[in-house]
């Protein structure tokens, strides 16, 4: 079973620029997380999809970062404009719907804003 | 927001010597996970213990969870040097038998094991 895929794995752009995350679940995994990991830090919640629908999207900072998934499987989350304090790992995560259960993570996006 | 604090931050043992990472929480819970990360794998699971549990084991680790005084421990037994990472505990929000689905994560141990 292929694992959750991530692009790119790095990421290195001037602030002010625009930037994109790709994410692709798991087959048949229901619900997509992306998440955010500062450095020393435990990933923090950035969105939550069920399907196509955004059902906690709570902690995603609206004015720069929008996310998407069309058709209820792949996802992009996009940053316009970036900033310094953007600089973190970004993280994919797939789970199946129902009950109670683990998050299967992807490797990642290294970003750096300078 | 961190939902939980990790102790301790950072743990420094000999290959085949145990290793104990312990997590609080602060709200109720469904169950708690734990997870392993390192620069090969990325973040995984190890194992999830649900709220009605106190105890649970996989292989060489150890789960003990205690909702009374909301924290968890991981114990690691005869460590070895791939077991070098850093650790997470996740805690799952709900109650009354309800996953809310959304994972909540501590700051994390980083574990390194010599040899």
């Amino acid at each position: 079973e292929a694992g959750v895929v991530q692009s790119p794995r790095y990421k290195i752009i001037e602030k002010k620029q625009p930037v994109a995350f790709w994410c692709n679940p798991i087959s048949g995994h229901n619900t997509l997380y992306w998440y955010r990991q500062n450095l020393g830090q435990g990933p923090e919640l950035l969105i939550r999809y069920e399907n196509e629908e955004a059902v906690d999207d709570s902690q995603l900072p609206k004015d720069r970062f929008s996310a998407e998934r069309l058709k209820g499987v792949d996802s992009t989350l996009k940053i316009q404009p970036a900033e310094l304090g953007d600089s973190a790992v970004y993280l994919c995560a797939s789970r199946k719907l129902a009950g109670v259960g683990e998050q299967f993570f992807g490797p990642g996006t290294r970003l750096t804003v300078l | 927001s961190q939902q939980g604090e990790e102790d301790p931050q950072a743990l420094s043992i000999q290959e085949g010597e145990n290793a104990t990472m312990n997590c609080s929480y602060k709200t109720s819970i469904n169950n708690l996970q734990w997870y392993r990360q390192n620069s090969g794998r990325g973040l995984v699971h190890l194992i999830l213990i649900r709220s009605n549990e106190r105890e649970k084991h996989s292989g060489r680790l150890r789960v003990t969870l205690d909702t009374s005084k909301k924290s968890s421990s991981l114990l690691i037994t005869a460590s070895r040097a791939a077991d070098t990472a850093s650790y997470f505990c996740a805690t799952d929000a709900g109650a009354g038998g309800t996953s809310y689905g959304k994972l909540t994560f501590g700051q994390g141990t980083i574990l390194t094991v010599h040899p």
